[in-house]
């Protein structure tokens, strides 16, 4: 089993739908999560970080993070074509907060 | 902020050669870290640093490969040496850890084809 697994996959949706990207993780000891998006060609840029139970939102994101499932997700409302994009959940080893592991991505196509 | 500064943006270099990876962190952030990015295998952490002391070289995935940071401000990879399947885009990353939180800021990445 990967520490940190996501669905590859493309997710197409219509522009202005809702984006659910789902990431689930092995350590129960994991206190941090982060979510990245990756535009092709170049290098991750953070969008969000999310330590407690519950939801967060920033804008038209929100990362939700259920720690006894072990499950974190990123929604993405009113989705543009610029978030077309590959996004990454990250999440930290054990009591390490330096430390990550990175899920392999999911690509995302918002569709006009 | 000019961001995490890495050189050469591309590198196309022999089997067998030297190859030296360069990066300049953020100033202030006190963790550095150098990842590889394959599809087949996603982002992988190497090594990292942590106030220029590497702290887990355990992602390095060979003695062909070496890391240092002298100073707060400057890191290489290196990789002698090199093998096709080193071919991969090499990112370094850099932290505030608890001061300025631990998410990372990543460089341009290097993409490194090895012939």
């Amino acid at each position: 089993q990967k520490e940190v697994e996501q669905n590859s996959g493309p997710l197409s949706v219509p522009e202005g739908a809702i984006a659910s990207l789902n990431c689930t993780y092995s350590d129960r000891g994991s206190q941090s999560f982060f979510w990245y998006r990756q535009y092709s060609g170049k290098s991750p840029e953070l969008i969000m970080s999310i330590y407690s139970n519950g939801d967060k939102e920033d804008g038209r994101f929100t990362a939700q993070l259920n720690k006894a499932s072990q499950y974190v997700s990123l929604l993405i409302r009113d989705s543009q074509p610029s978030d077309s994009a590959t996004y990454l959940c990250a999440v930290n080893i054990g009591y390490n907060f330096n430390k990550f592991y990175f899920g392999s991505g999911t690509k995302l196509n918002v569709k006009p | 902020d000019a961001g995490v500064i890495q050189s050469p943006r591309h590198e196309v270099t022999e089997m067998g050669q030297e190859v030296t990876l360069r990066c300049k962190p953020i100033s202030g952030h006190n963790s550095l870290f150098w990842y590889r990015q394959t599809m087949m295998r996603g982002l992988e952490l190497l090594i990292y640093f942590n106030n220029n002391v590497p702290i887990d070289d355990s992602g390095m995935p060979e003695d062909r490969f070496s890391a240092k940071m002298p100073n707060a401000s400057f890191s290489t990879l290196k990789i002698q040496p090199s093998e096709p399947r080193d071919s991969a885009v090499y990112f370094c990353a850099s932290s505030g850890g608890r001061r300025l939180g631990y998410g990372y800021t990543f460089g341009s990445g290097t993409r490194l084809t090895v012939v």
